[in-house]
């Protein structure tokens, strides 16, 4: 398998779950970003790691948490989600150095929160 | 503040046009800027990536430019295909900043009809 992986592809959860979204890259990169998208807004960025590092937390509520265990592994833990929450979340990848950094997307997770 | 502005929201050709999707963005002063393309539910897929210190990059049917004088970018589609069909975004880098935050469009959704 090649690319970056996203689990699951849909998700409905309640505003009492607690659930997870998982992405796994075979790039060989190491820069990892979690985005969101919604209905007539530009993508947000959430969060970034660089060499397993979070070194963008843009703002996001504490309900969103992020886990980066390896280069190749990016998770975000949901808690108590707000319907508000419900869209698209992607997760990309990109090598860290230099100036070829083109961003690879998986094909995301579609979260409805209800 | 950088603000990137797709034109027009929305465009259906007939198969076989060539055809130019618009980006403009505020401020000149960027690293790079990349194009994407997007299918319905689908994450993204990078098309073009331009530096700042160049003027155009081409891959088969694709060109884009930058004028960052005039703060625009334009992605040319030579000989349009149904296949072309999806919402194509563009995004600006500011700077060479370690967080890689990307500055979106919100797309031009795109449908070549047979």
């Amino acid at each position: 398998e090649t690319g970056v992986t996203q689990t699951p592809r849909h998700l409905v959860m309640g505003m009492t779950n607690k659930k997870s979204l998982k992405c796994e890259q075979h790039l060989g990169h190491n820069a990892m970003y979690w985005y969101k998208q919604s209905a007539k807004k530009p993508l947000e960025l959430m969060f970034v790691y660089s060499l397993e590092e979070r070194v963008e937390n843009n703002s996001v509520p504490s309900r969103f948490s992020p886990e980066c265990p390896n280069s190749s592994h990016l998770f975000l833990h949901l808690h108590t989600l707000q319907p508000e929450d419900s869209a698209l979340y992607l997760c990309a990848s990109s090598h860290q150095a230099g100036t070829s950094e083109k961003l690879f997307f998986g094909s995301g997770t579609q979260l409805s929160v209800l | 503040k950088q603000e990137v502005t797709q034109i027009p929201a929305a465009l259906s050709v007939p198969e076989g046009e060539n055809l130019v999707l618009n980006c403009s963005f505020t401020d000149s002063a960027i690293y790079n800027l990349q194009w994407f393309r997007q299918d319905p539910g689908k994450g993204l897929t990078s098309l073009l990536l331009i530096q700042s210190s160049q003027r155009e990059q081409t891959s088969g049917r694709l060109n884009a430019s930058l004028d960052k004088s005039s703060g625009r970018s334009t992605l040319y589609i030579a000989a349009s295909q149904p296949g072309d069909s999806a919402t194509y975004l563009c995004a600006v880098r500011p700077d060479a900043g370690n967080n890689r935050k990307l500055i979106w469009g919100l797309g031009t959704s795109l449908a070549v009809n047979p």
